[in-house]
Order: C-alpha cells, then sequence, then structure tokens
C-alpha cells in the first residue's frame, strides 16, 4: 500500500531535550516536506526536499533541521523544543517538485498522518 | 497580507444545498492551484486541482479567476460526508518551490 509513515504519533516532551519524528514514503517521491499546523494559521512548510541530499526552508524554518540521506526518509530534528514548537506535524511527499506543466498526479501531495508534539 | 486567505466560516448549511467557497491569493506569480479537504484529526487529501479551464468532479467545481486572483469550489446537493475543512493551496514556481495553504474553510452538514 503507498504511503506515508510518521513516528511518533503522539509525543509529550519537555524544553531543550532533542527529539526527532521520521518520516517514511513508499512511493519512490522526490519531494517531500514538512508542515506544522496550528489554530487559525493553517499549515505552514517547515522544511522541504527536491531531492536525496536536496533540502531547503520553508516559511518556519527556525528551531528544526532535516535531513535526507536516503530518498524514501525524511526525519524532522528538533535539536532544543521549545513550548512554542507545539503543534501538529505533517510529513508529505510527492513525486516532484511542483512546477509548471505538471500534472496533478505529479504534483499531488500525499501526507502521513500527522505528528501530535507537546512541548512542556 | 497573508499569501493565501480564506473565509474560515464555519458554514453550516443543509444537506442538499448547494455551498461555494473563494480562495484569494497574492501572488500573480502562482501556477497551480488545488483544494484539499481534511477531516477533524486527520491529514490533508487531495480533493481537486483547479485548471485555468475550470474543472468538475460529480458534485465538484473548481474555477480559476487569474485576473482577481482567486480561485473558488463549488459543492452541489450536499452531503453529510462532505462536512470538513477544505483547504487552498497555492504552488509559485520560483526557484524556492513554495507551497502556501490557506487556513481552511470548515463546512459543516446539517441534516
Amino acid at each position: 500500500e503507498a504511503q506515508v509513515t510518521q513516528n511518533p504519533r503522539y509525543l509529550i516532551t519537555v524544553t531543550g531535550k532533542k527529539l526527532t519524528v521520521t518520516c517514511s514514503q513508499n512511493m519512490n517521491h522526490e519531494y517531500m516536506s514538512w508542515y506544522r499546523q496550528d489554530p487559525g494559521l493553517g499549515l505552514r512548510q517547515i522544511y522541504y526536499s527536491m531531492n536525496v541530499e536536496v533540502t531547503d526552508k520553508g516559511d518556519v524554518p527556525e528551531g528544526y533541521k532535516v535531513s535526507r540521506k536516503e530518498k524514501r526518509n525524511f526525519p524532522l530534528i528538533l535539536e532544543s523544543p521549545s513550548p512554542n514548537q507545539t503543534s501538529l506535524y505533517f510529513c508529505a511527499s510527492s513525486a516532484g517538485r511542483p512546477r509548471v506543466g505538471g500534472t496533478s498526479s505529479y504534483n499531488e501531495q500525499f501526507f502521513g498522518p500527522g505528528t501530535r508534539l507537546t512541548v512542556l | 497580507r497573508k499569501e493565501v486567505e480564506q473565509d474560515p466560516g464555519p458554514f453550516n448549511v443543509p444537506e442538499g444545498a448547494t455551498v461555494a467557497f473563494n480562495c484569494t491569493y497574492s501572488n500573480s506569480a502562482s501556477q497551480s492551484f488545488f483544494w484539499y479537504r481534511q477531516d477533524c484529526r486527520k491529514e490533508p487529501k487531495l480533493l481537486m486541482s483547479v485548471y485555468s479551464s475550470g474543472n468538475e468532479d460529480g458534485r465538484f467545481t473548481a474555477q480559476l479567476n487569474r485576473a482577481s486572483q482567486y480561485i473558488s469550489l463549488l459543492i452541489r446537493d450536499s452531503k453529510l460526508s462532505d462536512s470538513a475543512t477544505y483547504l487552498c493551496v497555492v504552488n509559485s514556481y520560483s526557484s524556492a518551490s513554495k507551497i502556501i495553504f490557506g487556513s481552511g474553510t470548515r463546512l459543516s452538514i446539517r441534516p
């Protein structure tokens, strides 16, 4: 089954304790993203990756790191979490980088089930 | 001003009604447009793409107005199962490949 998986699904942690949220896709997608979703603000892109070893900042990258050592995995790292990073996090993947002329199936993003993070 | 704006709702309409949402975007270089649906506490899922000529998928019709920089979604003969939050998504093809989500419009269909 084609899917995007995230782990953990729920996490409560304390300020300053490093954590990693894993994301994996089995669709051989090139493009992967991390988003956070907060009430009234919608989904905001944190980081994205256009391929292995190619990552770039989205709109809200501060306090986060990512890596893309393999095509299927795109972990999100919080080196020193703070309470303002309490949020619902989604990983997503698509066949390619959004581009003009891309079909909807090419551009469609498949989302993981989400990780609800609470930083105390 | 937000790059992508939606009326947050909630829209509360009776089953069988027709409901329309608009979404405005500020970047005239935006090139691809989508509507996603998100059920409570679930991940967003693609509902439909929005093409320049407008497109229809069953009870759903999406339209794009580049001159006024908005996209719309029309739902006809609404069902209880249409209750969800509808997210407008805009892709800009700059070197940054930005993907911007609207904050969503909440729709509730009542029996």
